[in-house]
């Protein structure tokens, strides 16, 4: 069974420009989850979808921070404009549909800004 | 609100030393609590997990127990190998499949 698929896997780039995170998660898992990891830190939930609605995006800075999972399955994370402190890894996971299902992480993509 | 504390590292340990691990969590009703593992250059994996009090986790030799009367949930495993080497992630959830993390333990085993 292929795992959750994340693109790309470097991302440099310097503050106030654009750049977008795509996700495909594993078939079949309804619920769709982006992370934020700072150097450091834990993972910390940005926004979690459930096929294509929002289910909870409390944490994130929606200033500049806009995600969307339009058919239900693959889910593309921007940053517009990125800031020196966006500089971190983000996580994609999925899991089936259901409360306490465990959560299957992608690689995830390592941004830089400069 | 919900967290967990997880012991500080960096922990270095030679091989087929004892390991544990301290988390200890603050919740809301019932979590269920996790210990996840990301080896150099991959993503999270889950090590092992328990739903409910006194449950044990246990996976790759690793085990942990969920103790709610000391709001615990330490990772185990009694003798290491260089291949454990990675950080070590405890984290909780509370019915909404929102995951709280830990900081993190990185553990390095030398041979």
């Amino acid at each position: 069974e292929a795992g959750v698929a994340q693109s790309p896997r470097y991302k440099i780039i310097e503050k106030r420009q654009s750049v977008a995170f795509w996700c495909n998660p594993i078939s079949g898992h309804a619920t769709l989850y982006w992370y934020q990891q700072i150097l450091g830190q834990g993972p910390k939930l940005l926004i979690q979808f459930q096929n294509n609605g929002v289910v909870d995006d409390s944490q994130l800075p929606k200033d500049r921070f806009s995600a969307e999972r339009l058919k239900g399955v693959d889910s593309t994370l921007k940053i517009q404009p990125a800031k020196l402190e966006d500089s971190a890894v983000y996580l994609c996971a999925s899991s089936l549909a259901g409360v306490r299902e465990t959560q299957y992480f992608g690689p995830g993509t390592r941004l830089l800004v400069l | 609100g919900d967290s967990v504390t997880q012991m500080e590292g960096p922990v270095t340990l030679s091989e087929e030393a004892f390991l544990t691990i301290n988390c200890t969590y603050t919740a809301t009703g019932y979590p269920s609590l996790f210990w996840y593992v990301q080896y150099p250059g991959e993503g999270l994996q889950l090590l092992l997990k328990a739903t409910k009090a006194d449950d044990k986790g246990s996976n790759k030799g690793f085990e942990a127990t969920y103790r709610k009367e000391t709001t615990s949930f330490h990772l185990e495993k009694g003798s290491v190998q260089v291949s454990d080497s990675a950080v070590y992630f405890c984290a909780l959830e509370t019915g909404a499949n929102n995951l709280f993390f830990g900081t993190g333990t990185r553990l390095t085993v030398i041979p």
